[in-house]
């Protein structure tokens, strides 16, 4: 089993629906992440977290939501999917481990709203 | 705010050549990280680096950290095919550590 699994891997969904996209980690990471991967943009910081009690905004939060719901379990959520959301969506984990912030990938969650 | 920028974005080149893609960041960080993410694939870590003088080196690739400069170099010696991915650079700010992305460089080695 991977150590970073997302969950769907792939989703159509309509404008206006609400989506969750779930991760779940088995290396036993306290730092989870949410980026989104776009063609020529790069990949861009949704929401990070250090603990269940500790959740961070990123670089483009505006229209997503998430929640640690336990140190392995991190949910993005689109409350109103938009046709702009349409893109790859990453989760990693980190541990800090040698003062070093060194990111485990899961395999990505392509999400398509239409 | 921290800003990340790689160049070039789309680098085509021939087998045997050497190149160097080089990642500037905009305020002071330590940390410097490079990824590997293959066609239709997820990232993988390359090199950490993490201070002013840094090199790391596997096999064909070479990363370098000058803090200083604030200026980090993934140098590609002798490229073969295998090589034909898109290369990312990230910073770890040290204030809040985000990990900033750069939009990556797309490394297309022609046989």
């Amino acid at each position: 089993d991977a150590d970073v699994t997302q969950t769907p891997r792939n989703r159509i969904t309509k404008t206006g629906k609400r989506i969750m996209l779930e991760c779940s980690q088995t290396k036993g990471h306290d730092r989870m992440y949410w980026y989104r991967q776009d063609p020529g943009l790069g990949l861009r910081l949704i929401y990070y977290s250090f603990d269940v009690k500790d959740i961070n905004k990123g670089e483009i939060s505006d229209g997503y939501s998430v929640s640690r719901q336990a140190q392995a379990k991190f949910s993005l959520s689109l409350e109103s999917a938009i046709p702009n959301q349409t893109a790859l969506y990453f989760c990693a984990t980190s541990d800090w481990g040698a003062g070093a912030n060194v990111l485990t990938f899961g395999a990505g969650s392509r999400l398509t709203v239409l | 705010e921290l800003k990340v920028e790689q160049n070039p974005l789309f680098l085509s080149m021939q087998e045997g050549k050497n190149y160097t893609i080089y990642c500037n960041y905009s305020t002071t960080s330590d940390r410097l990280y490079w990824y590997r993410q293959d066609p239709g694939k997820s990232l993988e870590s390359l090199f950490v680096l993490l201070s002013n003088g840094a090199v790391k080196q596997e096999g064909r690739l070479m990363a370098s950290l000058d803090t200083k400069a604030r200026l980090s170099t993934l140098h590609i010696t002798a490229a073969v095919h295998d090589l034909s991915a898109t290369y990312f650079c990230a910073v770890d700010m040290s204030r809040d550590d985000k990990i900033i992305f750069g939009k990556g460089t797309r490394l297309h080695i022609l046989p």
